[in-house]
């Protein structure tokens, strides 16, 4: 069965980065596209961009261009958001979520709250 | 983009009645690329529809969709307990994708 599994809650500090992991099991992992969503507290869902693990290729959201990195390593099935220079108003959920034929998300990672606090 | 409203913002109702959410459009959505999902406190998304209408995999026949160009509705026959929750609605016709800012299905 699909399954994206998560890593774990994060903390940071202002200005640091934080990198997320998404690791795919149960389909062929180059042949979906990952996105990232995030969830403020008690707020809606925002979409941040996805990768094409195939290929690497990118596509971010504006808000988050120069600020966002995707990568994946096909050898483990894994893709990965990093988010630097991080403030007070990045603390979310952060889920990964997979694409097929367009771009609604099929299966969704259970989520990963990063917090930003001094 | 595209701005997606979701109304009302929080509806309430009792077990076995019908739920009629709705989602409107700042422009029209190319190909009614709508989909739906339900979230539960602490849990991800789950895809209800897509493509306006089509059911995904497993989701009961009690959940339809429906709508065209800017004005869509999710549509619950008759409630379950387990159908309280927030629901999302999100365009894929345009870039970037977008969400609505959900609806919650309450119990009364």
């Amino acid at each position: 069965q699909v399954q994206l599994v998560q890593s774990g809650a994060e903390v940071k500090k202002p200005g640091a980065s934080v990198k997320v992991s998404c690791k795919a099991s149960g389909y062929t992992f180059t042949g979906f596209y990952i996105h990232w969503v995030r969830q403020a507290p008690g707020q809606g869902l925002e979409w941040m961009g996805w990768i094409n693990p195939n290929s690497g290729g990118t596509n971010y959201a504006q808000k988050f261009q120069g600020r966002v990195t995707m990568t994946r390593d096909t050898s483990i099935s894994t893709a990965y958001m990093e988010l630097s220079r991080l403030r007070s108003d990045d603390t979310a959920v952060y889920f990964c979520a997979r694409t097929s034929y367009g771009f609604f998300f099929d299966y969704w990672g259970q989520g990963t709250l990063v917090t930003v606090s001094s | 983009e595209i701005v997606l409203t979701q109304s009302p913002g929080t509806l309430s109702l009792s077990p076995g009645e019908r739920a009629t959410l709705s989602c409107r459009a700042s422009q029209s959505v190319s190909r009614s690329y709508l989909a739906w999902y339900q979230q539960k406190p602490g849990q991800a998304p789950w895809l209800l529809i897509y493509g306006a209408s089509s059911r995904a995999t497993g989701i009961p026949v009690r959940f339809s969709g429906s709508g065209s160009g800017t004005e869509f509705t999710l549509t619950i026959s008759r409630l379950e307990p387990e159908d309280f929750a927030m629901y999302y609605c999100q365009q894929y016709g345009g870039s970037p994708v977008t969400f609505g800012q959900g609806t919650k299905l309450e119990i009364k």
